[in-house]
């Protein structure tokens, strides 16, 4: 089974500038989870989808960020325009689960991460 | 301090010793979670600790869960130089779905 894939694996681009992460959950998980890591700092959350909804995005930073999953397959996650501080690794996460499940105790399987980093 | 906040920052042991990694967080929780990050690798799940659980194990892994005092221990036996890694606990709290991390421990282990 593919476990999460994200895309791509670096970006490096000029402030202002936009850039769309890609993450592609594990097959059959509904809830998908951003998150990331800048600058040696903790993992901190940015959001989480059950299937195409949002159900919480109270941890994006601002409103340069825009993440999308339509139809609750993969995810986009776009920042426009990049200032230097978005700089970091960005991890997407799936689980199984459905929020009337609660799906609290399902484990959250993380891809590999896109490098961002903004000049 | 941090939610989810390990300690200590970095270790170095040598292959063949046990490492303990201690975690603590402040909110309630439903369950915590250790994760492994080799260096420019991603994330990977490790073990899961539900709140009403106090011991789990998983290989050469051990968990254990003190709720009372917010606290965990990561306990990785006979170590080996491949388990050189970053090591992050991560909480789920009882009212949402989000994990929290702390900022992780350094383990480094010398063959």
């Amino acid at each position: 089974e593919a476990g999460v894939t994200q895309f791509p694996s670096h970006s490096v681009i000029e402030k202002g500038q936009t850039v769309t992460l890609r993450c592609d959950p594990i097959s059959g998980h509904d809830n998908l989870y951003w998150y990331r890591r800048v600058m040696g700092k903790e993992i901190k959350f940015l959001l989480h989808f059950v299937k195409e909804s949002k159900q919480d995005e109270s941890g994006m930073p601002n409103n340069r960020f825009l993440a999308e999953r339509t139809g609750g397959t993969y995810s986009t996650l776009k920042v426009q325009p990049a200032e230097l501080e978005d700089s970091g690794v960005y991890f997407c996460a799936s689980s199984q689960g459905w929020r009337l499940a609660g799906g609290h105790n399902y484990e959250q399987y993380f891809g590999p991460g896109t490098r961002l980093t903004v000049t | 301090s941090q939610q989810g906040e390990e300690d200590p920052q970095a270790l170095s042991i040598q292959e063949g010793e046990n490492a303990t990694m201690n975690c603590s967080y402040k909110t309630s929780i439903n369950n915590l979670q250790w994760y492994r990050q080799n260096s420019g690798r991603g994330l990977v799940h490790l073990i899961l600790i539900r709140s009403n659980e106090r011991e789990k194990h998983s290989g050469r892994l051990r968990v254990t869960l003190d709720t009372s005092k917010k606290s965990s221990s990561l306990l990785i036996t006979a170590s080996r130089a491949a388990d050189t890694a970053s090591y992050f606990c991560a909480t789920r709290e009882t009212s949402g779905s989000r994990l929290t991390f702390g900022e992780g421990t350094q383990l480094t282990v010398n063959p």
